[in-house]
């Protein structure tokens, strides 16, 4: 499995502490998003990027920022003003480009908990 | 809103038998369809896509667009085939996937 990276694989934060999630992909996808899943609730997308410099909101951004500096990279910062992180967090990307064609690829996932 | 629905949590059944998870949208304009699977241990991953009409491990999935479904099937179900399936259209800007809440699908022997 190679291509799209997490790290760390388990992170434990203390309340009130802001905390960042690694995502790095070597697959020259132009697109990256971040997922939460919690039981019951499948994956929802907190924010995503189309392109290096410019990210926007998914329907679940509050407590949460991005970065996207480099092509490769999209970090995800869970702020102390996030109410409930405790979850496994999941970063994906993908491109426009035949075969795989807006094909999301996920990376082995981030598991946050809050103590 | 963009909704989708995937109405059984859990689906049990032996092997040999066939297979059925539903999947209901509810989405403005012509959403693209697709299915993605989580075996134990591994990554989610994509099982198949409507617009390639493709058959993936003995599976397909039929659009709808009357009912707005689009179900996964499989004629035998095999013990490999245990895992969880996600339904996802995409649409809308910046070809963002809405999942389902999944069902977590086994196979007994």
């Amino acid at each position: 499995d190679g291509g799209i990276t997490q790290s760390p694989k388990y992170l434990f934060r203390k309340e009130g502490q802001n905390v960042t999630l690694s995502c790095e992909q070597n697959l020259n996808h132009d697109a990256m998003y971040w997922y939460r899943q919690d039981p019951g609730q499948g994956l929802r997308l907190i924010y995503y990027s189309q392109i290096v410099n410019d990210f926007q909101k998914g329907d679940i951004a509050e407590g949460y920022s991005v970065s996207r500096e480099k092509k490769e990279s999209f970090p995800l910062t869970v702020t102390s003003a996030q109410k409930n992180p405790t979850a496994f967090y999941l970063c994906a990307s993908s491109n426009e480009h035949y075969p795989s064609y807006n094909e999301q690829f996920f990376g082995p996932g981030t598991r946050l908990t809050v103590l | 809103a963009q909704r989708v629905t995937q109405p059984e949590k859990l689906l049990s059944v032996f092997k040999g038998a066939p297979v059925e998870l539903k999947c209901n949208y509810s989405y403005s304009g012509s959403p693209e369809l697709f299915w993605y699977v989580q075996y134990s241990r591994q990554r989610l991953q994509l099982l198949l896509r409507h617009i390639s009409r493709e058959s993936i491990k003995g599976f397909t999935a039929d659009l709808n667009k009357g009912e707005t479904s689009f179900h996964l099937k499989k004629p035998f179900a095999q013990e490999e085939d245990s895992a969880m399936y996600y339904c996802a259209p995409m649409g809308g800007g910046g070809n963002k996937l809405t999942f389902g809440t999944g069902t977590q699908l086994k196979v007994e022997l």
